[in-house]
């Protein structure tokens, strides 16, 4: 069975500041995909960002980059230059074969002006 | 381009009335196709997924049910709905047999009264 923790329930940045959003998984398999979803108060569930587990190169999105230790079995997510429109629940996800997609429980980001 | 359409947005049952959420993608063939449910302030929990007309693979065995008439239409259902199913109902889709990530729809908010 896989498992998606998010630790951080909640968290807050400062506009134009740095925040990095924590993810650990487990999984036997060892070949998988990892995705960062955002879903704003709207309730859309946006793709922020997905890397390959074979991948050692950290996926990047613009503001947006992700700190992959496949040993460690963790996927934290780094924004950059915080925008008042980044403020969203954020959820680490993973996706094994058979195409079944784990969530966490998300964390709730909030950007202060 | 592909679009997925989900309604209604916003449904009120009562208890033990009937459900029927109905999920449309276009622009592709032969999708994977996808329901989740998210309780309040919760992570996504899959329910079912199809890879094709008529195949339903259930996750989580429930109150809930599924079908595929068409290549391209998912439906989920209910004959007697109870008030724990209440929450968020999101379908997702991608393209068949591919690592491509899953896209959401709009999602439904149901509410048991």
């Amino acid at each position: 069975a896989q498992t998606v923790t998010q630790s951080q329930p909640e968290m807050s940045v400062q506009e134009a500041e740095t925040v990095t959003l924590s993810c650990t998984y487990d999984t036997s398999e060892s070949d998988y995909y990892l995705f960062w979803y955002k879903q704003p108060p709207s309730r859309q569930m946006i793709l922020v960002i997905r890397q390959e587990a074979y991948k050692q190169q950290n996926a990047t999105e613009n503001r947006f980059s992700v700190n992959f230790q496949k040993a460690a079995k963790s996927f934290s997510l780094k924004i950059s230059d915080s925008q008042l429109g980044d403020a969203a629940m954020y959820f680490c996800a993973l996706e094994t074969s058979g195409s079944r997609l784990t969530f966490g429980e998300g964390t709730q980001l909030t950007v202060n002006p | 381009s592909q679009t997925i359409h989900q309604w209604p947005a916003t449904l009120v049952q009562p208890v033990g009335s009937p459900l029927s959420l109905e999920c449309t993608v276009e622009g592709t063939s032969n999708p994977n196709l996808y329901w989740y449910r998210q309780a309040a302030g919760r992570g996504l929990q899959l329910l079912f997924y199809s890879v094709g007309i008529g195949q339903i693979s259930s996750e989580v065995p429930q109150n809930l049910s599924a079908s595929r008439p068409q290549d391209r239409q998912f439906i989920l259902s209910s004959k007697k709905l109870l008030l724990s199913d209440s929450g968020f109902y999101l379908c997702a889709w991608r393209p068949p047999g591919s690592n491509q990530p899953q896209h959401f729809g709009d999602g439904t908010r149901l509410s048991i009264l």
